[in-house]
């Protein structure tokens, strides 16, 4: 069964560095997610990536972050000058369409990686 | 904002009881509706969805939800648990047509079942 898998399971760093999370989504999918959840709190949606752009995001998602696509198989969520706020577990998620759009998919999530900011 | 509240944040019970969990959204539109649950170590899987339809949907793995519009619900329930159902359940909607699919969940309830 195809899968979202997202490297590394966890990431430790230094408040200030930068750190790249990374995401293989579904191959045929066309709409990418980032959501996180910090310990105890909701899931959180942070943003949308749609044929290389940014087609939503969440007022969390400031300057510090970036998503991109660099080949035709990743999708990365970079977080540069870390806080110590930031540590969470981050969820990639990958859906043909729009989740509860006309098709009705649903997105398919990832294991999470857990960043861990000291 | 919409919103979408899990009234349990832990649920222990014993194998063979039966599960409710609820969850109310805020918003006043039409809405698509999930149910996520997350085993222990593992990522985020689809129970079951309301689009458009029946009310009353059946999931995976034995589980179902029923959505009252009325009352801005959408509770989970299985009749009879088993330990294998120890998990984190979570809530999760997306407004239809407007935002961009973005889902937005409920803080979730951890379940917890005895054998």
């Amino acid at each position: 069964e195809p899968e979202v898998t997202q490297t590394p399971s966890h990431q430790v760093t230094q408040m200030g560095q930068e750190v790249i999370l990374r995401c293989v989504p579904i191959s045929n999918h066309l709409y990418f997610y980032w959501y996180r959840q910090i310990l105890g709190q909701k899931v959180e949606f942070l943003v949308s990536f749609y044929n290389n752009e940014i087609s939503e995001k969440s007022e969390i998602f400031d300057d510090q972050f970036s998503v991109e696509r660099p080949d035709g198989s990743n999708f990365t969520l970079k977080i540069r000058s870390t806080k110590l706020e930031d540590s969470a577990m981050y969820f990639c998620a990958s859906s043909e369409a729009l989740p509860g759009g006309v098709l009705n998919t649903e997105a398919f999530f990832g294991q999470g990686t857990r960043l861990t900011v000291v | 904002a919409q919103s979408v509240s899990q009234h349990n944040h832990h649920v222990i019970l014993s194998e063979a009881a039966s599960l409710e969990l609820g969850c109310n959204y805020s918003y006043g539109g039409t809405v698509n509706l999930f149910w996520y649950v997350q085993y222990p170590g593992q990522h985020l899987q689809l129970l079951l969805k309301y689009f458009s339809g029946d009310p009353l949907v059946k999931g995976i793995k034995g589980f179902e939800a029923e959505f009252i519009k009325s009352k801005f619900s959408f509770n989970l329930r299985k009749p009879s648990v088993q330990w294998s159902d120890t998990a984190e359940y979570f809530c999760a909607v997306t407004v239809y047509g407007g935002s961009q699919g973005n889902l937005i969940f409920g803080k979730g309830t951890k379940l917890s079942v005895k054998p």
